[in-house]
């Protein structure tokens, strides 16, 4: 059964501090994202990466950064946490070829106090 | 920037109806594909239609495509309550390694027992 893990559910950070939020899939697929899902905006994509090292800017990467040292991982980064970063958080991955689906973590729900 | 734009933004029905939610875009689309989210929860998939393709069918799903129109619809048959949850459009517009899905706002879907 296919998974994709994202370390946590729920997090609660202070503003100012470095935040990481881990992402981990097992089936060996290239593509990885990070989109953020706030009401009444849908899901925005953040950054993803097609491969080990590779990252590219989504539609709304200010603030945030990634790393991609291996396959399975995809981590985001929150240099210096802010109020306006409190959202959802969903991890994705996908294969890298057209016409296939993406795969869905569960979701973090970060509020930054 | 959002691509897809479902509607209605929200759709109350009674258990054993059917539901309609349609979805429009913008450019031109490798495929679109319909994702279902409980609350709080990831993303699931639910059907992908290649730009090609017309209809599909998947169980009590059946999804259209009218690439003239830049449109699609989900018809969900004879819902249930369980069917309740949030349900999203997304186009994909991928070439080589640049990933595109986007999403778009989705259609709160409840369903009365």
């Amino acid at each position: 059964d296919v998974k994709v893990t994202q370390s946590s559910r729920y997090l609660v950070k202070r503003t100012g501090e470095k935040v990481f939020l881990e992402c981990v899939q097992d089936m060996d697929h290239e593509n990885m994202f990070w989109y953020r899902q706030d009401p009444g905006l849908g899901l925005r994509l953040i950054y993803f990466s097609y491969d080990v090292k590779m990252k590219e800017k989504g539609d709304i990467p200010e603030g945030y950064s990634v790393s991609r040292e291996k396959k399975e991982r995809f981590s985001l980064i929150l240099e210096s946490a802010s109020t306006n970063q409190t959202s959802m958080y969903l991890c994705a991955s996908s294969l890298l070829q057209v016409n296939t689906e993406a795969f869905f973590g569960q979701g973090t729900r970060l509020t930054v106090v | 920037s959002q691509q897809g734009e479902e509607d209605p933004q929200a759709l109350s029905i009674q258990e054993g109806e059917n539901a309609t939610m349609n979805c429009s875009y913008k450019t031109s689309i490798n495929n679109l594909q319909w994702y279902r989210q409980n609350s709080g929860r990831g993303l699931v998939h639910l059907i992908l239609i290649r730009s090609n393709e017309r209809e599909k069918h998947s169980g009590r799903l059946r999804v259209t495509l009218d690439t003239s129109k830049k449109s699609s619809s989900l018809l969900i048959t004879a819902s249930r309550a369980a069917d309740t949850a949030s349900y999203f459009c997304a186009t994909d517009q991928s070439g080589g390694s640049n990933y595109k899905l986007t999403f778009g706002k989705g259609t709160l879907l409840t369903v009365n027992p």
